[in-house]
């Protein structure tokens, strides 16, 4: 298995400025995903986030407003950029661990932004 | 884009009674899996499926792969406080890693 820790676990941030959450894993993982889960939704995959390689976007989302950066095979980071109210939502951070099958994901505890 | 549609959308059940959900889709899945998330914490897996017609089980829980590879259900067992939650399924597509997020079941116990 895998010890995800993200971080913030919460915030409360002003419109229009930005925020990173981090995502650190106790071990190496292959894949790492970063999910958006807005009150009372289920969970949608934002982006893909390839070690040494552009993180791979979903439709309906873009790198200039989620910049993903993932520089070794245990950290990744999101960040929120230019907030809106819209962007109240929990970000999960998942990682495909080596030696599980594809699909069997893990999450981290998620980070709360409440945007005002 | 592919849905997943999860029935009931909630469900209010008395401790000790049997569950029963189900998760359907527009679309053929490769592989069928079930989470569960707890308030404040990020989704947990509890079962996962690989062929069609296959019936797994976990503990009190029961999973089966529909037929047609567009449908999934969940049964849980004797149902205890602690199954008390969201419980979401996720399908996966052949040689895709990304997971496509049914729209949940909240569980609630009834005291």
């Amino acid at each position: 298995s895998a010890v995800i820790s993200q971080k913030p676990s919460r915030d409360i941030c002003q419109r229009g400025t930005s925020l990173t959450i981090q995502c650190q894993v106790d071990s190496q993982v292959t894949m790492m995903f970063w999910y958006r889960q807005q009150p009372g939704q289920s969970l949608t995959l934002i982006a893909t986030a390839n070690q040494g390689s552009e993180a791979t976007y979903e439709s309906g989302f873009v790198i200039d407003k989620f910049p993903i950066s993932r520089p070794n095979l245990t950290f990744s980071t999101l960040t929120v950029s230019n907030m809106s109210p819209e962007d109240s939502s929990i970000y999960l951070c998942s990682v495909e661990v080596k030696g599980w099958n594809t699909g069997e994901l893990f999450f981290g505890e998620g980070s709360r932004l409440t945007v005002l | 884009g592919q849905q997943l549609n999860q029935s009931p959308q909630s469900m209010f059940i008395q401790e000790g009674e049997d569950v029963s959900m189900n998760c359907t889709s527009s679309s053929i899945f490769n592989t069928w899996l079930w989470y569960k998330q707890d308030p404040g914490e990020g989704p947990v897996l509890l079962i996962a499926l690989y062929k069609a017609g296959e019936l797994t089980s976990n503990g009190r829980l029961t999973a089966q792969f529909g037929i047609t590879r567009k449908d999934s259900f969940l049964n849980i067992s004797a149902s205890i406080p602690s199954d008390v939650g969201i419980y979401f399924c996720a399908g996966q597509d052949f040689g895709n890693e990304k997971l496509t997020f049914g729209t949940g079941t909240r569980l609630t116990i009834i005291p």
